[in-house]
């Protein structure tokens, strides 16, 4: 068990629909991250947080958004969803301490779009 | 942007076999982290990295922070079958953002 703990575990909607990805951070993790995997691809960074800042942006659609609350958990917002956006979303933490940035991984949410 | 790139793809081997996969970089970076994924499953970390020509050992697991900062390996020795999965490399450069830069994987297949 990473600590890094993410619902839903599993999620079916259908195009056009919105949803919300919840992901808290281990213990004392200031940084949060998300990923986008599609099948049998690599891990696609989208964006990351610091201690509710936004640190840094990948390859995120405008029609994703994220956030990250005083409490340090995050959220990831996807809207008007796509069929291609079918995949595995997992979020990461780490402390991000005197450039040590060892990142734990959530057990991942797979979002279908029907 | 930043790209990592990780070799060999897949590989097939036998129950006992030694392994070996790297990655490169066009770009220095001051963190190499490895990671195996089981299907369905999020990455777990094996082996961070954090200065360059060092080399670290995990169990039968060494990786080593080639010494132009663009590189590094994994080696997995004497094979078993929960050495299946696909393993990541990782990448983080200098600088401000602590982005988390991924390779796109090798898969591991073992035979008994």
């Amino acid at each position: 068990d990473s600590g890094v703990t993410q619902t839903p575990k599993h999620l079916i909607t259908a195009t056009g629909q919105r949803v919300t990805l919840r992901c808290s951070p281990r213990s004392g993790d200031l940084s949060v991250y998300w990923y986008q995997q599609s099948l049998d691809q690599g891990l696609q960074f989208l964006i990351q947080y610091y201690n509710g800042e936004e640190r840094a942006k990948g390859n995120i659609l405008e029609r994703f958004s994220a956030q990250q609350f005083p409490d340090l958990h995050s959220e990831l917002n996807l809207s008007s969803l796509e069929l291609g956006d079918s995949a595995l979303y997992f979020c990461a933490s780490s402390v991000v301490d005197s450039g040590n940035t060892e990142a734990f991984f959530g057990q991942g949410t797979r979002l279908t779009v029907v | 942007g930043q790209q990592l790139n990780q070799s060999p793809q897949s590989m097939f081997i036998q129950e006992g076999e030694d392994v070996s996969m790297n990655c490169t970089s066009s770009s220095i970076f001051n963190t190499w982290l490895w990671y195996k994924q089981d299907p369905g499953e999020g990455p777990v970390l094996l082996i961070a990295l954090y200065k360059a020509g060092e080399l670290t050992s995990n169990g039968r697991l060494t990786a080593q922070f080639g010494i132009t900062r663009k590189d590094s390996f994994l080696n997995i020795s004497a094979s078993i079958p929960s050495d299946v999965g696909i393993y990541f490399c990782a990448g983080q450069s200098k600088g401000g953002s602590e982005k988390l830069v991924f390779g796109k994987g090798t898969k591991l297949t073992v035979n008994p």
